[in-house]
């Protein structure tokens, strides 16, 4: 399958901690994204990437959140000080320039 | 904020019936209008996608509707089958992609 994948499938951290997810998309895919997902709502766009540059942040993005895509491929996304407030789902996808957007299955984070 | 207001929240239709989704969006400069549907624990996935110079796109039993004056569009499934059961979320987005959706809807379809 060549998929987006994600991993891990699900986080349970505790408050304070930081964690990292990452995100393999399909290969020729030169753009990817991130959004995040709480219970009841559609995915909300945090950022994206076209190759390895970071072209826009959501105000969602927080100081605690950041994304690197380096050398154009895998993406990781790491929360430092995680609140409560940070659980959700976070998915990632990818696409060609023009094309449509293909989701992985998210890394479910949850904050105790 | 931008935003694309989905409606209804859930919905319930006996096999074989017609499971109609209705969304509105606020920024005209929108253009590109897809469906995404998505399972527990799955991301979403893209069903079939609309841009404004057509009113109308069909891909199997599933529909759009659009109505640029409105700012409205809808999603049809026709023939609707338990497998569909599902969260159906419509989007919005500009030439970059980056797409604004509504909060979905859950429609079972009861056998």
């Amino acid at each position: 399958d060549t998929g987006v994948s994600q991993n891990p499938r699900h986080k349970i951290t505790k408050r304070g901690q930081n964690v990292t997810f990452r995100c393999d998309p399909i290969s020729e895919h030169n753009r990817l994204y991130w959004y995040r997902q709480t219970l009841g709502q559609g995915p909300e766009f945090l950022t994206y990437f076209q190759n390895e540059a970071q072209l826009e942040k959501s105000r969602l993005l927080s100081d605690r959140f950041s994304a690197e895509r380096p050398k154009g491929s895998f993406s990781t996304l790491e929360i430092q000080r995680t609140e409560q407030g940070d659980s959700a789902m976070y998915l990632c996808a990818s696409s060609l320039k023009w094309g449509k957007l293909f989701f992985g299955s998210g890394t479910q984070l949850s904050v105790l | 904020q931008q935003q694309v207001k989905q409606s209804p929240q859930s919905l319930i239709v006996q096999k074989g019936g017609i499971s109609i989704i209705n969304c509105a969006y606020e920024n005209t400069a929108f253009d590109y209008f897809p469906w995404y549907q998505q399972f527990p624990g799955k991301g979403p996935a893209l069903l079939i996608a609309i841009r404004p110079d057509v009113s109308e796109k069909k891909e199997g039993r599933f529909t759009i509707s659009f109505n640029k004056s409105a700012k409205q569009f809808s999603l049809h499934i026709m023939d609707s089958q338990p497998g569909d059961s599902a969260t159906y979320f419509c989007a919005a987005g500009g030439s970059n992609y980056k797409l604004t959706f509504g909060k979905g809807t859950l429609l079972t379809v009861n056998p």
